[in-house]
């Protein structure tokens, strides 16, 4: 079992819907978890980090964080083609940092 | 300003050889993270330093080496190339410690033939 898991997809979402993205880790000591997005042939970026159990609200992403669960999520409002990616969750504890191996998202218009 | 750049942008090697990647994090940020990525999958830790001191280090063998100068950019080694050792290898920077969000850099395309 991965560290750190993501479902592969892809997922398919029309133009204008809202895209729900999931994570699930396994140490219950992460402390930080974070979103990034990664266009083909390109470095990640970063969209969103949240810290404490709850949602989080950045312009049209969300991110949502249940640490009694140990998941997090990400959901993307008004989903655009730009927003084609693969998104990549990364889960920070003590001395290391792992990242799931990445969802790819496909909206189309 | 800047982001994190990396050099080179492209390397290509051979089985055996040794090879020194670097990278120049964002102006004011004094942790450097490196990490590897291959087609398909997440990028995997290989190392962290903050304030020219290693504070993690991923699952690799020894073959991998880092070091961060007063300045705070940093660089990769890795020796006795493998064929495995082929990959995209991406810095990040962030401004402190584990908790705080890392940047990219473009990354360094690794080929061993």
């Amino acid at each position: 079992q991965k560290e750190v898991e993501q479902n592969s997809g892809p997922l398919s979402v029309p133009e204008g819907a809202i895209a729900s993205l999931n994570c699930t880790y396994s140490d219950r000591g992460s402390q930080s978890f974070f979103w990034y997005r990664q266009y083909s042939g390109k470095s990640p970026e970063l969209i969103m980090f949240i810290y404490s159990n709850g949602d989080k609200e950045d312009g049209r992403f969300t991110a949502q964080l249940n640490k009694a669960s140990q998941y997090v999520s990400l959901l993307i409002r008004d989903s655009q083609p730009s927003d084609s990616a693969t998104y990549l969750c990364a889960v920070i504890g003590a001395g290391k940092s792992t990242f799931g191996d990445g969802t790819t998202l496909t909206v189309k218009p | 300003d800047a982001g994190v750049t990396q050099s080179p942008t492209h390397l290509i090697k051979t089985r055996g050889q040794q090879v020194t990647l670097r990278c120049s994090p964002i102006s004011g940020h004094k942790s450097v993270s490196w990490y590897q990525q291959v087609l398909g999958q997440g990028p995997q830790f290989i190392f962290q330093y903050y304030e020219k001191e290693e504070r993690g280090r991923g699952n690799f063998p020894d073959r991998f080496s880092a070091r961060q100068f007063p300045n705070y950019s940093s660089e990769l080694n890795v020796n006795a190339l493998l064929l495995g050792d082929s990959a995209l290898y991406l810095c990040a920077s962030s401004p402190g410690g584990w908790d705080q969000p890392q940047h990219f850099g473009d990354g360094t395309r690794l080929s061993i033939l």
